[in-house]
């Protein structure tokens, strides 16, 4: 089975601190991705990569960034947070494409990391 | 861009009764198709996908699902619910990037809740 681990169920972060957020799957997928699900808004892409080192900002990516120096750890970082980054943060996996047809389109989700800035 | 429609954002019904959750989507191309569920406190689990051939999918805990193309739908359905079905359900599209996989757009979920 695919593992995708969040390092924190909850956080509780000031304003103005740096907050970490890190991300460990298993299965050797080279996509990885971090959304942030609010009521009524569903899950909203924050960054996305695709490889070692790359990245790509997804619909909402002001106020964060993102690290990915190994394949299988992606890392989420609020330089300095802010009470409207309070939120549920979700990481997620998948292979690309040519590997297992179009399961490359499956994302695998971690369990999610609570965050709430004070 | 791409776009999803969860048209309920609370369902209530009872155990055993039947279920129908609505799923609209917005796609320039053929669309991949996905429901998450998410219990209380946890992360998303796929319940199904439709990339393509048969419209009438089967997932996993008794779910399945119809693409209707005509209607831009993706409707999730269940005979007969139980009370563990209570949870958010989130319908996805997914659209492809350079190659190596797709990003997926969600919608803005839909809260199950089971009366006894």
């Amino acid at each position: 089975d695919v593992k995708v681990t969040q390092s924190s169920r909850y956080l509780v972060k000031r304003t103005g601190e740096k907050v970490f957020l890190e991300c460990v799957q298993d299965m050797d997928h080279e996509n990885m991705f971090w959304y942030r699900q609010d009521p009524g808004l569903g899950l909203r892409l924050i960054y996305f990569s695709y490889d070692v080192k790359m990245k790509e900002k997804g619909d909402i990516p002001e106020g964060y960034s993102v690290s990915r120096e190994k394949k299988e750890r992606f890392s989420l970082i609020l330089e300095s947070a802010s009470t409207n980054q309070t939120s549920m943060y979700l990481c997620a996996s998948s292979p690309p494409h040519g590997r297992g047809g179009k399961r490359g389109n499956i994302q695998y989700f971690g369990a999610g990391t609570r965050l709430s800035v004070l | 861009a791409q776009s999803v429609t969860q048209p309920d954002i609370h369902i209530t019904v009872s155990e055993g009764a039947s279920l129908e959750l609505r799923c609209n989507y917005s796609y320039g191309a053929t669309p991949y198709l996905f429901w998450y569920v998410q219990s209380p406190g946890q992360g998303l689990q796929l319940l199904l996908k439709y990339f393509s051939g048969d419209t009438l999918v089967q997932g996993i805990k008794g779910f399945e699902a119809e693409f209707k193309r005509s209607q831009s739908s993706f409707n999730l359905r269940k005979p007969s619910v139980h009370w563990s079905d209570a949870a958010e359900y989130f319908c996805a599209v997914g659209s492809a990037f350079n190659n190596a996989g797709n990003m997926l757009t969600f919608g803005g979920g839909t809260r199950l809740m089971v009366k006894p």
